[in-house]
């Protein structure tokens, strides 16, 4: 039972680049969350999904964007990267009758150069 | 608004003494509030809830309403103790978001 599973773990990115992460889970969760965690602050909310086709924004949504097309994945795109983004992103999934904890994935480890 | 504060970046102990992690959230009627906790090398997980008044570990953590703290308690640490902690909170509005404190590095030495 993989559990939340993100792909990819490492990225080094020149700033003005695109690209994806892809957060997976098996678990049969309908809300799914992407935080950033950056030194001294903590984990903060970008994004979030409360089920198939929803998003919405969290505390620090600007310059990302997310879908969920499919129940199990959440995706988060960054459309031109900036280095103020360079952060670990940790994607996470709970059952929806709340307040539940969350399971979070391994990270990815974003640099943007 | 919301907040979750942990004033501790760094609580450096030795193994065996008694451990406090400070957490102090803004008061909005009675919160359920998470402590997790992340391993090096480990993806973060729930160490303890609130609502669940258990042991995990040999953590405790309780609810002071009156302080408005959840601080996390362990009266003799481990080695195997030394990880990052994060006090948890809900946003309110639902959808178990939550409001993360910035964390407490705890570092248990030998």
């Amino acid at each position: 039972n993989a559990g939340v599973t993100q792909t990819p773990k490492f990225r080094v990115l020149k700033t003005g680049q695109s690209m994806t992460l892809l957060c997976a889970q098996d678990m049969n969760h309908e809300y799914m969350y992407w935080y950033r965690q950056d030194p001294g602050m903590g984990l903060r909310l970008i994004h979030y999904s409360v089920g198939e086709g929803t998003t919405a924004k969290g505390e620090v949504p600007d310059g990302y964007n997310v879908s969920r097309l499919k129940k199990q994945n959440f995706l988060l795109g960054l459309e031109s990267a900036a280095p103020s983004q360079t952060s670990v992103y940790f994607c996470a999934s709970s059952y929806e009758e709340g307040p539940k904890p969350q399971h979070f994935g391994d990270g990815t480890r974003l640099s943007i150069l | 608004a919301q907040r979750v504060t942990q004033p501790e970046k760094l609580l450096s102990v030795f193994k065996g003494a008694p451990v406090e992690l400070k957490c102090n959230y803004s008061y909005s009627g009675s919160p359920e509030l998470f402590w997790y906790v992340q391993y090096s090398r480990q993806r973060l997980q729930l160490l303890l809830r609130h609502i669940s008044r258990e042991s995990i570990k040999g953590f405790t953590a309780d609810l002071n309403k009156g302080e408005t703290s959840f601080h996390l308690k362990k009266p003799f640490a481990q080695e195997e103790d030394s990880a990052m902690y994060y006090c948890a909170r809900p946003f309110s509005g639902g959808y178990n978001k939550l409001i993360f404190g910035a964390g407490t590095r705890l570092a248990v030495h030998p």
